[in-house]
């Protein structure tokens, strides 16, 4: 059964900074794609990574140079670094996984991060 | 990079279709993948079309994905329509160099 479960999300302050996981079941972490997408209360759904097999990944601008993407592969897991946070980076992220090859995308339930001082 | 283009809102009374478009603003429609989500009030977002026309296993056959290179559009269409198809449905593809593109997010409301 294909699980992502994604946690680490809370309440952090402008210019600060956190990690966000993503536990994976069903998938390999190294071999398929993982995306994170992120949701700002009442607003719709932003790109924010991808990761592709063979470990690329690739950020949208706004998060470009503050945000990076690593794996654990023992665990499974996928960690989104968030630094420098700003206001406007408060969001629902989820974590969204397909096989390699394919667009048949899977996603977690996601983990709330608010930016405020 | 392009943008993908929904109507804010559709409407529908229960047993009828309803179709939601999805428009590329710039480079073919055919040239990445498009996939639809569905998303529920206070759910995370499922995948109810991928690459264009593939529906995910488990989602209803109600459920279908074209595409129209002469309107450089994307299509979700939902047939017989329920209470429950009531969700806000985005559109996504990719651009040349990796990025996804998200549309702005149709809100469906069965009337």
């Amino acid at each position: 059964e294909v699980q992502l479960v994604e946690f680490g999300g809370g309440l952090v302050q402008p210019g600060g900074s956190l990690r966000l996981s993503c536990a994976v079941s069903g998938f390999i972490v190294r071999n398929d794609y993982i995306s994170w997408v992120r949701q700002a209360p009442g607003k719709g759904l932003e790109w924010v990574s991808i990761t592709y097999s063979g470990g690329s990944t690739y950020y949208a601008d706004p998060v470009r140079g503050r945000f990076s993407v690593s794996t654990d592969n023992s665990k499974n897991t996928l960690y989104l670094h968030m630094n420098s946070l700003r206001v406007e980076d408060t969001a629902v992220y989820y974590c969204v996984a397909s096989r390699v090859g394919s667009y048949d995308r899977h996603w977690g339930q996601g983990t709330l991060v608010t930016v405020s001082s | 990079n392009f943008m993908l283009t929904q109507p804010h809102s559709v409407s529908a009374s229960p047993g009828k279709t309803v179709t939601i478009s999805c428009t590329r603003s710039s480079g073919s429609i055919a040239s990445n993948s498009v996939q639809w989500y569905q998303q529920r009030p206070g759910s995370s977002p499922t995948t109810v079309i991928y690459e264009d026309f593939q529906r995910p296993s488990g989602v209803s056959d109600r459920f279908s994905g074209s595409i129209d290179r002469s309107s450089n559009s994307a299509s979700l269409t939902i047939s017989g329509l329920k209470a429950e198809d009531e969700a806000d449905y985005y559109c996504q593809s990719f651009d040349t160099t990796n990025h996804e593109v998200f549309g702005g997010g149709t809100k469906l409301t069965v009337l």
